[in-house]
């Protein structure tokens, strides 16, 4: 069964500083690995994405994941995090045998402190 | 439209009432899923539509949830009989294609409260 672990229910920095926001999967198959974002009372946002290729993949407001194949890990980084970056974020995964459903991690909340 | 737009925002129902929860995804989206969100939780899959076929349902918790897309755009997630332990926020998401690499675009859910 595929499953996406966020081992951090929070993380704190401060503003300027980089972050890092941990994921680690589980699946059967190729991984095709998301990150989402969540501001208060709305629906998830689409961040990036790793499907193949390149394993530093880079997407929207300057964040980037690494993807390690052997550690089974999709990291998402930044290297300056700004007070506006605090929100909720998801890691999720899906395969190409798991069907068409995204799993998704239980999510790790960010602060950024000024 | 410019985004998935979902319909009541908010939603209080005795426990027992039937409750219809309303996707409307964006226009051309082949893919539409649904999803339950637990407070504190990260949204759990209940099902998925392509066009009008639902193919894929493993996720309804009991045969009180119901989801139909009869023209493969506009999609209804009703609930009967609600209990307690329905109290979530439901999401709906589309994309483009069905593709396992395609993004999901989120509307801003429904929150459900069951009193």
């Amino acid at each position: 069964a595929q499953s996406v672990a966020q081992p951090e229910d929070q993380v704190n920095v401060a503003e300027g500083n980089p972050l890092t926001v941990k994921c680690t999967y589980s699946v059967s198959g190729n991984p095709y690995l998301f990150w989402y974002v969540q501001y208060p009372n709305r629906g998830l946002q689409f961040l990036l994405k790793y499907i193949t290729g390149d394993n530093l993949v880079k997407g929207s407001y300057g964040f980037e994941a690494e993807f390690n194949k052997s550690q089974t890990s999709f990291h998402l980084k930044k290297p300056s995090a700004l007070v506006s970056d605090s929100a909720l974020y998801f890691c999720a995964v899906r395969t190409n045998t798991g069907g068409f459903k995204t799993i998704f991690g239980a999510g790790t909340r960010l602060f950024v402190k000024a | 439209g410019a985004g998935v737009s979902q319909s009541p925002r908010y939603k209080v129902a005795k426990r027992g009432q039937d409750v219809a929860l309303r996707c409307d995804p964006i226009s051309g989206h082949v893919s539409l899923f649904w999803y339950q969100q637990a407070l504190g939780q990260g949204p759990e899959f209940l099902t998925y539509f392509q066009n009008e076929a639902q193919l894929d349902k493993s996720g309804l918790p009991s045969d009180r949830f119901f989801a139909e897309r009869p023209e493969g755009s506009v999609s209804t997630l009703k609930i009967q009989r609600t209990q307690q332990e329905d109290s979530a926020v439901y999401l709906c998401a589309s994309s483009l294609e069905g593709g396992v690499n395609s993004p999901l675009h989120f509307g801003n859910g429904t929150r459900l409260t069951v009193t």
